[in-house]
């Protein structure tokens, strides 16, 4: 039973560039949630994902966007990058209880 | 709004000690609450979780936590600890309001031989 696997693993871009990360969730799960992880902090909730519409966003500029496709899989897009968007970006998955999250080991992403 | 703190950013304990590490939150019905683990670069692994019913709830590799309505606590617990235990342990809270997980800032657990 694969769990929810990210691509890639470590990501560096330049300011100002365009990024695109890629999330697979759990086998069964059918929503995804992103959360961006500054150094030394916990996770801040970007977005969750159902039915391939965004149903929940927190306070994250509009550079932040995502998808979800018909098989549950989903991406996050990031525009316009700035340094401060260096960190660990995690994608989870849930199936029912949206809250009980399951988490993948996420993309490092470096803005130089 | 909700919210969740844990107040220690670094505990170390003595292998084979035991260990106690608190969560409060904020907020005015009966939460959802998780605990996760974080090895350096990992990603969140569910250590367990609590969404009604009995207030001692036990988890994954010999961990349980209370829930303490009235101290709007869910402290973290395991009698003897390991030095595979050393790791950043996040408290988060989710509730029918709305679909995101807050958390708290982490504290990292530090295993002293």
């Amino acid at each position: 039973d694969a769990g929810v696997t990210q691509s890639p693993t470590h990501l560096i871009k330049t300011r100002g560039q365009q990024v695109t990360l890629r999330c697979s969730p759990k086998s069964g799960h059918d929503t995804v949630s992103w959360y961006q992880q500054a150094l030394g902090q916990g996770p801040q909730f970007i977005f969750q994902y159902y039915e391939e519409e965004e149903r929940q966003r927190g306070n994250f500029p509009d550079r932040f966007s995502g998808h979800q496709f018909p098989n549950y899989s989903s991406e996050l897009n990031v525009n316009a990058l700035l340094l401060g968007d260096s960190a660990l970006y995690l994608c989870a998955s849930s199936f029912g209880t949206p809250w009980e999250q399951y988490f993948g080991p996420g993309t490092r992403l470096t803005v130089t | 709004a909700q919210s969740v703190t844990q107040p220690d950013i670094h505990i170390t304990v003595s292998e084979g000690a035991s260990l106690e590490l608190r969560c409060n939150y904020s907020y005015g019905a009966t939460p959802y609450l998780f605990w996760y683990v974080q090895s350096p670069g990992q990603g969140l692994q569910l250590l367990l979780k609590y969404f009604s019913g009995d207030t001692l709830v036990q988890g994954i590799k010999g961990f349980e936590a209370e829930f303490k309505r009235s101290q709007s606590s869910f402290n973290l617990r395991k009698p003897s600890v390991h030095w595979s235990d050393a790791a950043e342990y996040f408290c988060a809270v989710g509730a029918d309001s709305n679909y995101q997980l807050i958390w708290g800032a982490g504290t990292k657990l530090i295993i002293k031989p």
